[in-house]
Order: C-alpha cells, then sequence, then structure tokens
C-alpha cells in the first residue's frame, strides 16, 4: 500500500491571507501528481495534473509545485477568498490508472 | 458533454441488505473506478473496470463486487451489509490508458449509503 500524507488536516484562515498545504508521497518511480478540490456537495474537481519534477502549475489565485526528488507538492492560494473554502485532495498516480489519494486538507475562509 | 452521473444519490439500508449502485461516465470514457470515503479517512479505492473487465482491486472483502457493462457504465455491489459500511461512495470515470502519460479522473457526485 502506497503512503500518500497531506497536511495540515485543517486549516482556518482569514479572507484575504494566503495559504498554503503539503502533498507528501513516495520519491521514487514518480509517475504522475492530481490535485483536486471538493467542495461540500458537489463532486470532486481537478485542479492540476503534475508530472515533471520542478513543476509550476498556476490558475488564478490557486498554484501548485512539485519536488519529486523529495517527495512533496505544494499548493498556495493567494489571498484566500470564502469560495475557496473546500477540502483539497492530492492524489498519486500510477501506471495503470491507480490513484492513490491522501485524506485532504479542509480549508475554511473566514470572511 | 455530460458528466458522470450516479445513482441513487441517497440510500438507507439494514444491516444484512445488499445494495447495488450505478455509475455512468462520461461519453467516451472506457475506465470506471469506485472509491469509499468514511469519516478521517481519504477515498479508499475499491476497484477500477475498463472495457468490461476489473483491471485493479483494492482491499476490501468479497462482499464488495462491481461490473462494467458494454456500454461502459458500472455497478457496484455491496451484499450482507453491516455497519461500517456506511459512506460515500465516489465512482470516477477517465480514458484509463494504462501506459501513460497520465489519466485525467473526473467524478460523480456520490451516492451516500446509510447502513443501519
Amino acid at each position: 500500500i502506497l503512503n500518500v500524507e497531506q497536511s495540515p488536516q485543517s486549516l482556518h484562515v482569514q479572507e484575504g491571507d494566503s495559504t498554503n498545504f503539503t502533498c507528501s508521497f513516495p520519491s521514487s518511480n514518480f509517475y504522475a501528481l492530481h490535485w483536486y478540490r471538493w467542495e461540500t456537495a458537489k463532486s470532486p474537481e481537478a485542479l492540476f495534473v503534475m508530472t515533471l519534477n520542478g513543476d509550476e502549475k498556476k490558475k488564478g489565485r490557486i498554484s501548485a509545485t512539485l519536488n519529486t526528488k523529495e517527495g512533496y507538492s505544494y499548493l498556495y492560494i493567494k489571498g484566500s477568498q470564502p469560495e475557496d473554502s473546500a477540502t483539497y485532495l492530492c492524489a498519486f498516480e500510477v501506471p495503470g490508472n491507480q490513484f492513490y489519494f491522501g485524506t485532504g486538507t479542509s480549508l475554511t475562509v473566514i470572511p | 458533454k455530460a458528466g458522470v452521473t450516479q445513482t441513487p444519490r441517497y440510500l438507507i439500508k439494514t444491516r444484512g441488505q445488499q445494495v447495488t449502485l450505478s455509475c455512468s461516465p462520461i461519453s467516451g470514457h472506457r475506465s470506471v473506478s469506485w472509491y469509499q470515503q468514511t469519516p478521517g479517512q481519504g477515498l479508499q479505492f475499491l476497484f477500477e473496470y475498463f472495457s468490461e473487465t476489473q483491471r485493479n482491486k483494492g482491499n476490501f472483502p468479497g462482499r464488495f463486487s462491481g461490473r462494467q457493462f458494454s456500454n461502459s457504465r458500472s455497478e457496484m455491489n455491496v451484499s450482507t451489509l453491516e455497519l461500517g459500511d456506511s459512506a460515500l461512495y465516489l465512482c470516477a470515470s477517465s480514458w484509463g490508458s494504462a501506459s501513460g502519460p497520465y489519466n485525467e479522473q473526473f467524478f460523480g457526485p456520490g451516492t451516500r449509503l446509510t447502513v443501519l
């Protein structure tokens, strides 16, 4: 069983604050790393797919970085807004279409 | 393009009963994966079907089974329900490439199963 860990488990920030969280995964035989946003009562929505060491992806105020040699990825949110409140999941993909998910970081942005 | 649909959305059963959940993937996708989510746990992988064949299987007891039809729709069955089976069950569809570069999984809204 492959271990994917996310930290922190939950986070409360004020509107306008910037924040970041971590996804740790095995550093050997890297294939792909996925980030999802999961809002309450909705389906998880894909944010980024990262495949190369040093990758940086950005979508609006959200960005992610990848370090495959040390086995971690950071997700950053700049100037958090209440609509950013969600659980953020990372998933480590291995060949053969298998995904191993972390337990997620629950973000609450306080207006 | 229609998204992934799951039926029913909510289900209440009693211990010992069995249940069948359905998932219709995005048109053209040949892979359907099933996940269980319980409080405090990440998404736990149940199994993946690709072109009507179970290709990958997670670490769940044999009470959990599934199948996939020729139109790629998939069903998941849980027999002899236990209280611990209460969970959100998500399915995800993808092209299902086994050789890369990567797959994108698109999730349905889930079925919330409550076992009393």
